[in-house]
């Protein structure tokens, strides 16, 4: 089945350490987006991609670093310099026909710093 | 900063009731679409409405957008205990394509 995968589903990090989160699609869809989710609150952009090798900041970019070198993976590296990293990640990608798109989302990974 | 913010933040109905919340946004959009999230899992899309449409139903759900006042709602009819789960706008600003923004979501809680 055509879908978003992402893992690990839980990570635990010890302060200082860096952490990739990887995030697969097999839905041919050229954009690819990273969220962060905080309890109870809404999604922040962090990073973007809407074609292989190329990629932009979203609102929350800081600490965080990706790469696109395959349409079907966009991994996200959360890094010591991200200062408050524990939170829940989604990752999400979209076809983007014309000017708009519907996003499709992974389970998530919950990542928390010990 | 985030583009989308919903109200109410919260709502607690009983079964077979209706649910409206409400989404404002910042600036010109080219679609707003609504989202649904169950605890703990990622998000599904749920209706996208264009910026130049002004309602637009699915099932139970119905959409307005009013981009004059750059707002838009969301009514689920007729709710079910299933319906539990928070509902989030999202925006694709004009001037970023492609850039999908979420408000804070609304937490609907639906009692049998």
């Amino acid at each position: 089945d055509g879908g978003i995968t992402q893992s690990p589903k839980y990570l635990f990090r010890k302060e200082g350490q860096n952490v990739t989160l990887s995030c697969e699609q097999n839905l041919n869809h050229d954009a690819m987006y990273w969220y962060r989710q905080d309890p109870g609150q809404g999604l922040r952009l962090i990073y973007y991609s809407q074609i292989v090798n190329d990629f932009q900041k979203g609102d929350i970019a800081e600490g965080y670093s990706v790469s696109r070198e395959k349409k079907e993976s966009f991994p996200l590296t959360v890094t010591s310099a991200q200062k408050n990293p524990t939170a829940f990640y989604l990752c999400a990608s979209s076809k983007l026909t014309g000017n708009t798109g519907e996003l499709f989302f992974g389970e998530g990974s919950r990542l928390t710093v010990l | 900063s985030q583009q989308g913010e919903e109200d109410p933040q919260a709502l607690s109905i009983q079964e077979g009731e209706n649910a409206t919340m409400n989404c404002s946004y910042k600036t010109s959009i080219n679609n707003l679409q609504w989202y649904r999230q169950n605890s703990g899992r990622g998000l599904v899309h749920l209706i996208l409405i264009r910026s130049n449409e002004r309602e637009k139903h699915s099932g139970r759900l119905r959409v307005t957008l009013d981009t004059s006042k750059k707002s838009s709602s969301l009514l689920i009819t007729a709710s079910r205990a299933a319906d539990t789960a928070s509902y989030f706008c999202a925006t694709d600003a004009a001037d970023s394509w492609g850039k999908f923004q979420f408000g804070a979501g609304t937490q609907v809680v639906v009692t049998p």
